[in-house]
């Protein structure tokens, strides 16, 4: 079972439209999360950090965790086109090596 | 932006060749991992190294599968009989030790292996 489950698979928004998406870790060792969005050929690039209960925000782009349900979502105003891509969401392993566990990603697209 | 550099892109081999690609982690970053990404975008951690020691591997896969290193060189990632089922994207990342306790990793564009 993956320990990262993401939701949708895909995801069609219009330009300028909010684009939400969402990650659920089925491991409680799972503390601090990631998200990462990567472009077709290209490998992935980190969009941001959250290890705190609430709201990150970073320009167009919040991050929500919820640690009691282990929810993380990731919240996309105003969209672009540019914003079309694979979004994974990651969680960073306890101890030394800290190695990413990714979902299988969401899929999206943002139609001009 | 990521100045992980991998080499080469695309990588065609039969089966039972070897497979090495390579990868020059980001200036100042001691902490190198790689990533297989398959066709269905399921991600899989090799192996990491910290400066030229292995901090942590998976089983390597059979054996069939060797990383280094070395200090004033490229790290490697090598399959030393290729079979279909390796066919995938390998990423390479690379971290700094300063910093936050889940520092970012920083990854490459990858090396697309296709096992004919």
């Amino acid at each position: 079972q993956q320990k990262v489950q993401q939701s949708p698979e895909s995801l069609s928004v219009p330009e300028g439209g909010m684009a939400s998406l969402n990650c659920t870790s089925s491991d409680r060792n799972f503390q601090y999360f990631w998200w990462y969005r990567q472009h077709s050929g290209e490998g992935p690039k980190a969009l941001m950090s959250i290890f705190s209960d609430g709201d990150k925000k970073e320009g167009r782009f919040t991050a929500h965790l919820n640690k009691a349900s282990l929810h993380v979502s990731l919240h996309i105003r105003d969209s672009q086109p540019s914003d079309s891509a694979l979004y994974f969401c990651a969680a960073s392993e306890p101890g030394n090596t800290r190695k990413l566990i990714f979902g299988l990603g969401t899929t999206l697209q943002v139609q001009p | 932006n990521s100045k992980v550099i991998q080499t080469p892109r695309y990588l065609v081999k039969g089966q039972g060749q070897k497979a090495k690609m390579r990868c020059i982690p980001e200036k100042g970053h001691p902490v190198v991992f790689w990533y297989q990404q398959n066709k269905n975008n399921e991600f899989k951690f090799l192996i990491n190294f910290q400066n030229q020691e292995v901090l942590q591997q998976i089983d390597m896969t059979e054996k069939r599968f060797s990383a280094e290193c070395p200090s004033n060189s490229p790290c490697s990632l090598e399959i030393q009989s290729s079979e279909a089922g390796d066919s995938a994207l390998y990423l390479c990342a690379s971290r700094g030790t300063g910093g936050p306790l889940y520092a970012e990793q920083f990854f490459g564009p990858g090396t697309r292996l296709t096992v004919l």
